[in-house]
């Protein structure tokens, strides 16, 4: 399984954008690149995902490396609902395989 | 739509019994995957249906088991139980198309303490 490096922590302050980096140099060319996060004690909640090019949705923006080797994941205007373990899974079966991924703290 | 519901939500057991833990995903979806989330180990992967078929699995003995229903509906079992099976146990949902393509919907899990 191709694995991701994601700093331990990070620290923003609320309203502020945030970018959640994201390495993963063993990818494959058939690889998405999928971001999930975890709420304390909640499950896992779907972020965004890509394969090639850049993505927006509602919650969150996918910059995409050309040579797909890193990723970046842009929340716009950090809330303290924002605070969560932030996961960057390459899905190239129907499994995803978490690494320790990125805690983010929201300071108010 | 509701969203993924696994049943019950508290269990405990102890050394040596067996436990069956049931999942519901959205309804239209067809894929159904495990996972178990220790404090030590993080969230790893147990295993995959589609169509009733286990189609990946990861790195667990045999005694953690599953199946998948016509309905979709899943049902995880763990046999002789230790005190390391200890843990959340989440179950995903996805439309289970092209691998990668579609994202996973979580349950809230089943949280199994074994004594």
């Amino acid at each position: 399984d191709a694995k991701t490096t994601q700093p331990n922590s990070m620290e923003s302050n609320e309203e502020e954008p945030v970018h959640l980096p994201c390495n993963h140099s063993t990818i494959s060319g058939t690889d998405y690149i999928h971001w999930y996060r975890q709420l304390p004690s909640q499950g896992p909640e779907y972020v965004i995902h890509g394969l090639t090019s850049n993505v927006n949705n509602r919650m969150a923006s996918l910059a995409i490396a050309e040579d797909r080797k890193s990723s970046t994941l842009i929340l716009h205007r950090a809330t303290l609902r924002d605070a969560a373990v932030y996961y960057c899974i390459l899905q190239g079966a129907q499994k995803l395989v978490f690494g320790q991924g990125t805690r983010l703290t929201i300071n108010p | 739509k509701a969203g993924v519901t696994q049943t019950p939500r508290y269990l405990i057991k102890t050394r040596g019994q067996q436990v069956t833990l049931s999942c519901s995903p959205i309804s239209g979806h067809r894929s159904v995957s495990w996972y178990q989330q220790t404090p030590g180990q993080g969230l790893q992967f147990l295993f995959e249906y589609f169509s009733e078929t286990q189609r990946n699995k990861g790195n667990f003995p045999g005694r953690f088991s599953g199946r998948q229903f016509s309905n979709s509906r899943s049902e995880m079992n763990v046999s002789t139980l230790e005190l390391g099976d200890s843990a959340l146990y989440l179950c995903a949902s996805s439309l289970g198309g092209l691998a990668g393509l579609y994202e996973q919907y979580f349950g809230p899990g089943t949280r199994l303490t074994v004594t």
